[in-house]
């Protein structure tokens, strides 16, 4: 059983379009971390989220903690081919701060 | 530049040699793992390390030892190598103390085993 999944698993669509991916799970995590991995390259963070509910933007991207603390999701703004990537998801549980557990990705590609 | 290095790049192996991939990090992180990643699969983590002489497992750690004599250093060693541990090998460290800390990761090592 995935502790986090994410969906969609693939996503494509046209520069300029809109697009939301999401991040689901059962537990409760005291931080929800967001990464973007493109090709040939390692994973590399975005943003982390800590409080439930809280919104952080970074340019076009839009990151929301659910109010429970179970689930997060990642808006992006009209969108460009550079925004190409893996995304991920990844949790810290309670009582691990240095332990991670991540989703499988969502795999976006932006068309020009 | 700080960050992650990971030696070599990519690697082809005959199954049964054995051979380390190398892992250093000059941002003076107590933590550090390496993952594999392969299609479907996600990231796993194979092992971790909270500081030196400290090392554990973890979900996937079969055939892979490790060990962490300095903080820089997490050298990965495939014992005997089989075409199941054909992956991308990602070597990744970070602080320990809060939750805002992320993970900084190398760059990969591509495995291909025959």
């Amino acid at each position: 059983t995935q502790l986090l999944e994410q969906s969609p698993q693939f996503l494509s669509i046209q520069e300029g379009e809109n697009l939301t991916v999401y991040c689901n799970s059962s537990s409760v995590f005291s931080s929800l971390q967001w990464y973007r991995q493109e090709p040939g390259e390692g994973p590399v963070l975005l943003v982390t989220v800590v409080t439930g509910g809280e919104v952080k933007k970074l340019k076009r991207l839009t990151f929301q903690f659910g109010d429970a603390r179970k689930d997060s999701s990642l808006h992006i703004t009209a969108a460009q081919p550079g925004d190409t990537g893996l995304y991920l998801c990844a949790g810290r549980r309670g009582g691990s701060n240095y332990k991670l557990t991540f989703g499988k990705g969502t795999l976006l590609t932006v068309n020009p | 530049n700080a960050g992650v290095t990971q030696t070599p790049k990519f690697q082809v192996l005959k199954t049964g040699q054995s051979m380390t991939l190398q892992c250093a990090q000059d941002m003076n992180h107590e933590y550090m793992s390496w993952y594999r990643q392969d299609p479907g699969m996600g990231l796993r983590l194979i092992h971790y390390s909270v500081g030196a002489g400290i090392t554990d497992q973890g979900e996937v750690p079969n055939g892979y030892n490790v060990s962490r004599s300095t903080t820089e250093d997490f050298p990965l060693r495939l014992l005997s190598a089989a075409p199941s541990q054909t992956s991308v090998y990602f070597c990744a460290s970070s602080y320990m103390e809060g939750p805002w800390y992320g993970y900084t990761f190398g760059s990969g090592t591509r495995l291909t085993v025959v």
